[in-house]
């Protein structure tokens, strides 16, 4: 099956930093990328979608200026926290997608970050 | 907002099969159903998907009704791994997926 791979698994960083996370489609090429986050004891909520090349697509309430995206080939994809508060610890997950409907749909093993 | 209804919680005695039912009365022609689970502190594990026809894999069975209204997951025995949240969840392609809620199964030994 397919493999999707995040990366770090957990950071702690200190309030007023930047953090990137870094989301991998180990063996199919993604031409959507789908960024989660999930608070605790909550479901996920999407954050924004992006396809390769292009400008990512923020849901209502995200900010774009603070979650940076880049998805700059078909198998890598960025989120960045710039400017991290305590109240965007998170734990963020990825979701690449080939776009074929009868494919098993993976999702990443998710980035724990904290803010302290 | 989700497009399926789950129950919030079920319990399931460890050995015995798990149903799990999911309502997706709006689903449209061409969006499949497919069933994840969460273990705490993970990403939503892949469970199975499909779009008329029941499905059976390693892990799980699905019975989608004729209708496409609703589906069942079936965990046909459950151990104390499988204590999770599962999720389902309709979409097509490159549909953005809105989680609901899920369902939190309990294993009891």
């Amino acid at each position: 099956g397919a493999v999707v791979s995040q990366h770090p698994s957990w950071v702690i960083c200190k309030s007023g930093t930047s953090v990137k996370i870094e989301c991998r489609s180990l063996d199919f090429q993604a031409t959507t990328m789908f960024w989660y986050r999930q608070f605790p004891k909550q479901s996920l909520m999407l954050m924004a979608t992006s396809n390769e090349g292009s400008k990512a697509t923020y849901e209502q309430g995200v900010e774009k200026d603070k979650f940076l995206i880049n998805h700059a080939s078909l198998t890598l994809s960025t989120l960045t926290v710039t400017s991290a508060h305590p109240e965007d610890s998170s734990f963020y997950i990825c979701r690449p997608s080939a776009g074929l409907s009868t494919y098993e749909q993976y999702f990443g093993p998710g980035t724990r970050l904290t803010v302290t | 907002d989700a497009k399926t209804t789950q129950p919030t919680s079920m319990d399931c005695a460890e050995g015995r099969a798990a149903n799990l039912p999911c309502n997706h009365s709006t689903i449209s022609g061409n969006e499949y159903v497919y069933w994840y689970r969460q273990i705490h502190s993970q990403g939503p594990q892949y469970i199975i998907h499909g779009l008329k026809n029941n499905e059976t894999n390693e892990m799980a069975s699905l019975i989608i009704t004729e209708d496409r209204k609703s589906s069942t997951l079936i965990l046909p025995h459950a151990t104390l791994r499988d204590t999770a949240v599962y999720y389902c969840i309709v979409f097509y392609r490159d549909d953005k997926i809105i989680f609901g809620k899920g369902t939190r199964l309990h294993i009891l030994p």
